[in-house]
């Protein structure tokens, strides 16, 4: 079974520019995440979808982060401008419904803003 | 809200016993997941704590007191391959079902 993959795995800018991370989930599993993890912390939820609708993004910076998942599979998160404190790594994860807890982490996304 | 607290660290050396524990306050709790993360690696996930008790799988187990808001996963027979960070995250529902990781517990093993 194909893991969560995720792109790129590195990436750096320059404050004020734009940056894009992809992901693809595990087939079959309707419940995608977008986490924020800054060095030596705990993920972060910033958007949880469920299928192609959003459940969750309270935590999600919205006047610079945005996310879709068209037709309920791939996920883009998009940062635009980028600030230096957005530096960190970019994880999507997926699950089942039926099981939140236990969620399956892609590789993550390492952004570097200068 | 919501609040979880880890120890930041904990050392041992191979062949030990090391137990990472665990608190939390919140509302909406269903339970008590816990994931390993190696040094620029993903979370994996290793166990999840719904009813109280002590759940084992190999030599990695996980216990949770629901009362006491406090769980703990043991690590038995430690390897230097079990050198990661530890993270809690407590499953719950405040109208959604989501998972809120701690700040994590570094573990280092030693020969």
């Amino acid at each position: 079974e194909a893991g969560v993959a995720q792109s790129p795995r590195y990436k750096i800018i320059e404050k004020r520019q734009s940056v894009a991370f992809w992901c693809n989930p595990i087939s079959g599993h309707a419940t995608l995440y977008w986490y924020q993890q800054i060095l030596g912390q705990g993920p972060k939820l910033l958007i949880q979808f469920q299928n192609n609708g959003v459940v969750d993004d309270s935590q999600l910076p919205k006047d610079r982060f945005s996310a879709e998942r068209l037709k309920g599979v791939d996920s883009t998160l998009k940062i635009q401008p980028a600030k230096l404190e957005d530096s960190a790594v970019y994880l999507c994860a997926s699950s089942f419904p039926s099981g939140p807890y236990e969620q399956y982490f892609g590789p993550g996304t390492r952004l570097t803003v200068t | 809200g919501q609040s979880l607290e880890q120890p930041s660290e904990v050392t041992a050396v191979e062949g030990a016993i090391v137990q990472i524990n665990c608190t939390y306050q919140t509302s909406g709790f269903y339970g008590l997941s816990w994931y390993q993360q190696h040094d620029g690696g993903a979370p994996t996930f290793l166990s999840y704590n719904a009813l109280d008790g002590l759940e084992e799988t190999g030599r990695f187990s996980s216990f949770l007191s629901r009362s006491d808001s406090y769980g703990y996963l043991l690590l038995q027979e430690l390897q230097m391959k079990d050198s990661a960070s530890y993270f809690c995250a407590v499953f719950m529902n405040t109208g959604f079902q989501k998972l809120v990781f701690g700040t994590g517990t570094r573990l280092l093993v030693s020969p």
